[in-house]
């Protein structure tokens, strides 16, 4: 079937405003996770959904950025007051079930602040 | 703080030579799989070989497999017979239990030349 698909591939914005960013995952995958990677480097964790909640939000830098997937498939990562810190490619990545570990990646959206 | 260490930026391979890519990871959890991930400047990450740490037994994955020294706690990724495509990005990563976030590295850069 299909892979996770992510739109917009790209985002520009002006700082301060405010940006979605969607996810869908594979069908039938009940866990879903956002990530965001920085020029350069590996990708970091932001949240982890299994199903309608999240169960671990720990990665998100601060309260400008939240998640929701309010019908336990497709998500979207909402950033507030963009800053320029806040370039960069914000990855999705799904997996079948909680006892699945191998998350398929989609090919993410690629964020530039002015 | 849990790590993912890539030591070689970048490394490179004639076509049909093999290479190996280094990773060292730090985690007290016994109950954790190991990955390797490949991007290609589409961005997309896409698995090439997975292990997990119960298993002594090394994962292969047609020409790519992995030497896992669970004591010394390395992941190493060796690709026989290169080829023009395999040149991307690598991330090595690991995950704690199941349905849980991916740690990654910083990635290496792997040129396959003539």
């Amino acid at each position: 079937g299909a892979g996770v698909s992510q739109t917009p591939s790209n985002k520009v914005t002006e700082k301060g405003k405010y940006v979605e960013l969607r996810c869908d995952p594979i069908s039938g995958h009940t866990a879903l996770y956002w990530y965001r990677q920085s020029l350069g480097q590996g990708p970091e964790f932001l949240i982890y959904f299994q199903g309608t909640g999240a169960a671990d939000d720990s990665g998100l830098p601060n309260d400008r950025f939240f998640a929701v997937r309010p019908e336990g498939s497709v998500s979207t990562l909402k950033i507030q007051r963009t800053e320029r810190g806040d370039s960069a490619v914000y990855l999705c990545a799904s997996s079948s079930n909680p006892r699945e570990e191998t998350q398929y990646f989609g090919p993410g959206t690629r964020l530039l602040v002015l | 703080a849990q790590t993912v260490t890539q030591s070689q930026p970048e490394m490179s391979v004639q076509e049909a030579e093999t290479v190996t890519l280094s990773c060292t990871y730090d985690t007290s959890e016994s109950d954790y799989y190991l990955f390797w991930y490949k991007q290609p400047p589409s961005r997309q990450m896409i698995l090439v070989i997975r292990q997990e740490a119960y298993k002594q037994q090394n994962a292969t994955e047609n020409r790519f497999s992995v030497n896992f020294q669970k004591a010394a706690k390395s992941f190493s990724l060796k690709i026989s017979d290169s080829q023009l495509g395999d040149a991307a990005m690598y991330f090595c990563a690991y995950t704690i239990g199941t349905a849980s976030k991916l740690t990654f590295g910083t990635g290496t850069r792997l040129q396959v030349t003539l």
